[in-house]
């Protein structure tokens, strides 16, 4: 069965400091997508990045950049420069298929707070 | 091109009512997902509807239940409600290329 471990549940840093969110999962398939997203406190899952089994590039999109490691099935997420409005839950999510279009299993997510 | 809709925002209901909560997925998205995510969890996968018809369930009872409508709108029924089911309930907009894209989400409130 396939699982999401998000270890870190609450995590506070200063305003600019990097900070690294981890993510752990579990699945049997070769051929997976995983995705983060974030909940800002009006609720809304906002969808950050998904990422394919076989595609194991990180990714730097602005402050944020990600890095996948098949070798211990980890996808863990750094903010660099943390801004306050980085403050949010981070979710990092599963999906068992070959697009990834179907059911997404969650971790628990860390709630992030970036202090000014 | 508009997002994600859900209506309505909140809702409240007392126990045994039953209550519907509806989604539109994004423009040209023909498969919607709905996930219930209860205060400090991550959302729960319920089911997914595509062409009408529901393709995955998630491990939730019978009391929750779906349509989809021909122009991909989708809904959620929940029966018999129970004071465990207050919860935030979210839909997902899914591509046939794999990307979830969520809407505001419905707060259930179960007095």
């Amino acid at each position: 069965a396939q699982k999401v471990t998000q270890a870190q549940t609450e995590i506070s840093v200063v305003e600019k400091e990097d900070v690294t969110l981890d993510c752990v999962y579990e699945t049997r398939d070769t051929t997976y997508y995983l995705f983060w997203y974030k909940q800002p406190p009006s609720g809304e899952l906002v969808f950050l990045i998904r990422r394919n089994s076989f595609d194991e590039q990180n990714e730097i999109s602005g402050r944020y950049s990600w890095n996948f490691q098949k070798s211990t099935s980890s996808f863990n997420f750094t903010i660099t420069a943390s801004q306050v409005v980085d403050s949010a839950v981070y979710f990092c999510a599963l999906s068992e298929t070959n697009f990834g279009n179907e059911k997404l299993t969650f971790g628990t997510g860390t709630r992030l707070t970036i202090i000014p | 091109d508009a997002g994600v809709t859900q209506s309505p925002t909140h809702l409240i209901k007392t126990r045994g009512q039953q209550v519907t909560l509806r989604c539109s997925p994004k423009s040209g998205h023909d498969t919607v997902s709905w996930y219930q995510q209860a205060l400090g969890q991550g959302p729960q996968f319920i089911f997914q509807y595509y062409e009408e018809e529901e393709r995955q369930r998630g491990n939730f009872p019978d009391r929750f239940s779906g349509h989809q409508f021909p122009n991909y709108s989708s809904e959620l029924n929940v029966n018999a409600l129970l004071l465990g089911d207050s919860a935030l309930y979210l839909c997902a907009s899914v591509t046939s290329g794999g990307y979830q894209f969520f809407g505001p989400g419905t707060r259930l409130t179960v007095l």
